[in-house]
This record gives structure tokens, C-alpha cells and sequence, in this order.
């Protein structure tokens, strides 16, 4: 049962436009979620989170939003380069039964964006 | 910065070979992951510590254990490789604390092949 799901298994862009990246999820007790990129035969790199108590954060050219109501988070990336080429996975994260952390992240299956020049 | 390192980037083994992957990160984190990383298969956990000599099994421990002796260090074994566990391995590790310190870093991968 995926608990956070990636729908589009791929993404292609032109150089300079907007590129969406969405992430679905069912677990109503996550409320930290996660980007990270990955290129190949490199480990995943944290990129940016939203907490629950928010409905978007930026950075840069980087823009996560978070709709929980339909549990919906998503990635803009304005504009989108070459060097964004990777692949995209969504994570997040939830409380343990007690309150604390639970430790874990639980991933989707990634998105892989392909910025075309 | 979190700095979190492999032994190594490549490895060989045959079938029935020990295998030891160390990972070590430098930023006192509390939490140790290891992953594998499969095409369409996203990021599976295979077994977490979140203290020293503590271990709790992920998604997928059969065929692997771990060892966290020291609070920096954490080795996963593969006790009789298999052909089964040729991937790409993944460290990580995160403070700890609900919320932004449950982001996790991670290591450059180890692309393991067994013959």
C-alpha cells in the first residue's frame, strides 16, 4: 500500500518554463513533507520541506505547495534549467502513535524531469 | 554542511560473499538509515538505528543486518550475497527531532554487483 505516490513516472520541459511536480499522499497523520533530487549514480540531495502548518515555502526558483485537504503537495520549478535534470522524489513524514517522531521517511517511487535545452 | 560518506562507490562480490558497507556521517546525528534503490522502486528502507546499538527493521531486512557500535558509524551486512542484491545502497541520517529534524542526508551510494 504506497502511502505517498508519484503519479507521472516522467516529466519533459522546455529550457525556461515552469516545471510541476506533484505528489500525492494518503497518510492523514504525515505533516512534514520532503523534496529531494537525485542524478544518477549519486545519492538523493535534500532540496526543499513544507511543514503542515504551511501552505507553501520557497526558495529560489523553488516553490513546494501543500494542500491537505486533498493531501496534494506539489513542486514548481520556475524556470526550469538543464542542470535540473534528475529524478524528483517526494517524501514525508508523521508522528509515532505516542507523539514523537517516528524516525522514518516514507518516499514515492520518484518522478524523473528531463529539461530540454 | 552534513557530511555523510561510504566506503565505497563500486563493488564486486560473488554469490555467498560477506559483504560490509560502512557509512559514517559527521554531524552527530541521532537517526541511521540504509536504503536500496531499484529502478521503478523508489528508495526502500531495509533497516534504521535511532541510538547507538538500537535497530529496528525497514521494509525490506531479509538478508541484511547492521551493526551501529559507535554513534557516527553504521555497517550494513549482507551475510551471504545474492545476485537478488545487486543495487544501488544508500546511507542517511537526520537529527532526530519532529519536523525539520527529521530530514535526512545521504551518502553518495554504493552500486553493488553480485555475480
Amino acid at each position: 500500500d504506497q502511502q505517498v505516490k508519484q503519479n507521472s513516472p516522467s516529466l519533459s520541459v522546455q529550457e525556461g518554463r515552469i516545471s510541476i511536480l506533484n505528489c500525492d499522499y494518503t497518510n492523514s497523520m504525515f505533516d512534514y513533507f520532503l523534496w529531494y533530487k537525485k542524478y544518477p549514480a549519486e545519492g538523493p540531495t535534500f532540496l526543499i520541506s513544507i511543514s503542515s502548518i504551511k501552505d507553501k515555502n520557497e526558495d529560489g526558483r523553488f516553490t513546494v505547495f501543500l494542500n491537505k485537504s486533498a493531501k496534494h503537495l506539489s513542486l514548481h520549478i520556475v524556470p526550469s534549467q538543464p542542470g535540473d535534470s534528475a529524478v524528483y522524489f517526494c517524501a514525508a513524514s508523521g508522528s509515532s502513535i505516542s507523539g514523537g517522531s517516528n524516525y522514518k521517511l516514507t518516499f514515492g517511487k520518484g518522478t524523473l524531469l528531463t529539461v530540454n535545452p | 554542511d552534513v557530511k555523510v560518506t561510504q566506503s565505497s562507490r563500486y563493488l564486486v562480490k560473488r554469490t555467498g560473499e560477506k559483504v560490509f558497507l560502512e557509512c559514517v556521517q559527521d554531524m552527530d546525528h541521532e537517526n541511521m538509515f540504509w536504503y536500496r534503490q531499484d529502478p521503478g522502486l523508489g528508495l526502500r528502507l531495509i533497516y534504521f538505528s535511532y541510538d547507538v546499538k538500537m535497530k529496528e527493521k525497514g521494509d525490506i531486512p531479509e538478508g541484511y543486518s547492521v551493526s551501529r557500535e559507535k554513534k557516527e558509524r553504521f555497517s550494513l551486512i549482507l551475510e551471504s550475497a545474492s545476485t537478488n542484491q545487486t543495487s544501488m545502497y544508500l546511507c542517511a541520517s537526520s537529527f532526530g527531532d519532529r519536523g525539520s529534524g527529521e530530514t535526512q542526508y545521504f551518502g553518495p551510494g554504493t552500486r553493488l554487483l553480485v555475480l
